[in-house]
């Protein structure tokens, strides 16, 4: 199957910085990348999805503003969470479409003090 | 609102022995279901789907069931292989659309 990478893993920051995540798709070309989020002992929520040379629709309740969604290429997606705290502290991951199927990275745990 | 429930978190099964593992949802128009599987540190990975239109698909020894009037489906693994063991994720989706709306997991554990 296709594959998805993401960086970093793990990030630990301090409150009030940025963090910027990558995902990559490694091996195909993701015309649409999606990023969701996974709080302990819940689902994956979908945050937004991601189109390549446009701007990115957010899901209801997601601030647009905080979570910064580029997607300049056809492999890269990258999610910034800016002046970060630390109730965002969260399992980030995102996926890749190629095709009719989602293939994901392998996630990024981000732990903000 | 969880749209698609997992209601056990956690399976224990003898390996040869046959794996289920369940899912309901709550609106009826979803139309398409997919079941995922992840081991630590890994992405989900796609394992198998279904469409509204049926009430079963087969993969080997994968086997989804889809009950559209009791909102409910189910994953048969059969027979288990210690290697099945991981977290198994449901999602379910609506023609057109790309959102994936994810159960909370079940995490199978296949004993040797």
């Amino acid at each position: 199957g296709a594959v998805v990478s993401q960086h970093p893993s793990r990030v630990i920051c301090k409150s009030g910085t940025s963090v910027k995540i990558e995902c990559r798709s490694l091996d195909f070309q993701a015309t649409t990348m999606f990023w969701y989020r996974q709080f302990p002992k819940q689902s994956l929520m979908l945050m937004a999805t991601s189109n390549e040379g446009s701007k990115a629709t957010y899901e209801q309740g997601v601030e647009k503003d905080k979570f910064l969604i580029n997607h300049a290429s056809l492999t890269l997606s990258t999610l910034t969470v800016t002046s970060a705290h630390p109730e965002d502290s969260s399992f980030y991951i995102c996926s890749g479409q190629d095709q009719e199927t989602q293939y994901f990275g392998p996630g990024t745990r981000l732990l903000v003090l | 609102d969880q749209q698609v429930k997992q209601n056990s978190p956690s399976l224990s099964v003898q390996e040869g022995r046959i794996s289920i593992l369940n899912c309901d949802y709550t609106n009826s128009m979803f139309d398409y279901f997919l079941w995922y599987k992840k081991y630590p540190a890994e992405g989900p990975t796609f394992l198998i789907s279904i469409s509204s239109i049926k009430d079963k698909n087969e993969d080997g020894r994968f086997t989804v069931f889809l009950n559209k009037s009791a909102k409910h489906l189910s994953l048969h693994i059969v027979p288990s292989q210690p290697g099945d063991s991981a977290v198994y994720f449901c999602a379910a989706q609506f023609t057109g659309a790309n959102n994936l709306f994810f159960g909370t997991g079940t995490r199978l554990t296949v004993i040797p």
